[in-house]
């Protein structure tokens, strides 16, 4: 049964650190996308990739995100400095027949 | 301007009834593809139905059908025979540029969701 993966699953962390959230998309898949979830704003965009190249990453804080995909079974967010407001869950999902999402990386930034 | 709009915060509905959920979309383009996700409480994103703008017919998948409106730009969700497990929050999402199921063009702009309970 293929899944998204993405670690960690759970972070806390404290303001100014940097955070590395790391997803593996499922093999064959050649779109990366990656999403925020707060209450505030509800599902966001960040970025994607399609074959591992960055098509869209307007949605992202450019000063202090930023996504990379090093092959075609890791993507990487990394948050540097993180902040308070970056507390969100973080979905990652790849694209096939349809767009399957990972479990998600919950980040608390204190 | 709201690309997907989901107009019920929450919904509540009788164990074995049916229920529709809400969702209008804005576009000018003529392909685009409809989404509907399911998120429990566990937090997961599970892909439920799809509808293409040139499909004729309305999607269906098991208990799941879409209600696809086309000239009122609507695209409810409707679950017969509700169970329990189906509390749970309920996302629309739409892709521009493509009506082809099988396309990754594309973004999915997501609308806020619907808070599904079922009670017994």
């Amino acid at each position: 049964d293929a899944r998204v993966t993405q670690t960690p699953r759970h972070k806390v962390t404290e303001m100014g650190q940097e955070v590395t959230m790391r997803c593996q998309p499922i093999l064959g898949h050649n779109t990366v996308f990656w999403y925020r979830q707060t209450m505030m704003q509800g599902l966001e965009l960040l970025a994607y990739f399609r074959n591992r190249a960055p098509l869209d990453d307007s949605g992202m804080p450019k000063d202090r995100f930023s996504a990379e995909m090093p092959d075609a079974t890791l993507a990487t967010l990394k948050i540097q400095p993180s902040e308070p407001r970056d507390s969100a869950v973080y979905f990652c999902a790849s694209g096939g027949t349809e767009q399957f999402f990972g479990p998600g990386t919950r980040l608390t930034v204190l | 301007a709201q690309k997907i709009t989901q107009t019920q915060p929450g919904m509540f509905v009788q164990e074995k009834e049916a229920v529709t959920l809400d969702c209008t979309y804005d576009t000018s383009d003529p392909s685009y593809g409809l989404f509907w996700y399911k998120q429990p409480s566990s937090g997961e994103m599970i892909f439920l139905i799809y509808q293409g703008s040139y499909d004729q017919q309305n999607a269906t998948e098991g208990r799941y059908s879409l209600n696809f409106q086309k000239a009122r730009k609507s695209a409810n969700l409707v679950i017969s025979a509700s169970q329990l497990g189906d509390s749970a929050m309920y996302f629309c999402a739409m892709r521009e540029g493509s009506a082809d199921r099988g396309s990754t063009l594309g973004r999915l702009y997501f609308g806020r969701g619907t808070q599904l309970t079922v009670w017994p």
